[in-house]
């Protein structure tokens, strides 16, 4: 198993420019989500989907847009990107647990915002 | 608002110390608190605490959550300089599994 996938891994927007964050899963989880890290913070939640075709918003959604067509893919979409959105991008996926449970993490995307 | 805030912020130890994070949260769904590490990439999972009292081991590495109080504490015992890190509390909060993470511990152990 590949696990938790993010392509790409670095990458650099000028502002104003509109990009798609990618991410997949193997692992047949039903929850997926997305999740930023500014320096000295925690992670923040952007959106998340807890079945194919169900989306909702998180903590921070404005400015992304996500869907879930099918299980394994949940890319995150970056409108008009703006310097505020420079940050380390973490999509995560779990299994539904009734009790909550593990999110298993992606290895990041860094995204820089000129 | 939920919320999650760890303590300290950021801790110095020499190897071999034994330290204590701390984790508090005031949320209004509780379901589960999870302990991740971070090193430079992506947080990797340490513990998952659902009852009060009832303590998780792994190693040199605890973890006991107090549902009454509602906080959590992490031990590291005999620490290593590979324990260097950031270490994440979050709470799992609704059916959907999201998390609301707490803004962390840097720790650092010197040799």
């Amino acid at each position: 198993n590949a696990g938790v996938t993010q392509t790409p891994k670095f990458q650099v927007l000028k502002t104003g420019q509109s990009m798609t964050l990618q991410c997949a899963q193997d692992m047949n989880h039903e929850y997926m989500s997305w999740y930023r890290q500014d320096p000295g913070m925690g992670l923040r939640l952007i959106h998340y989907s807890v079945g194919a075709g169900i989306t909702d918003q998180g903590e921070v959604p404005n400015g992304y847009n996500v869907s879930r067509s099918t299980t394994e893919d949940f890319p995150l979409r970056l409108l008009s990107a703006a310097p505020s959105q420079t940050s380390v991008y973490f999509c995560a996926s779990s299994y539904s647990f009734a009790g909550g449970g593990e999110q298993f993490f992606g290895p990041g995307t860094r995204l820089t915002v000129l | 608002e939920d919320k999650v805030v760890q303590s300290p912020l950021s801790l110095v130890v020499h190897e071999g110390d034994t330290v204590t994070l701390n984790c508090s949260y005031e949320v209004t769904n509780f379901r589960s608190l999870l302990w991740y590490k971070q090193e430079k990439k992506a947080p990797t999972f340490l513990f998952m605490l659902t009852s009060s009292g009832i303590e998780k081991k792994s190693g040199r590495l605890s973890s006991i959550l107090d549902k009454k109080e509602l906080f959590s504490i992490l031990n590291i015992t005999a620490t290593q300089t590979g324990d260097s890190a950031i270490y994440l509390c979050a709470v799992s909060i609704n059916a959907g599994n999201m998390l609301t993470f707490g803004g962390g511990t840097r720790l650092m152990v010197k040799p």
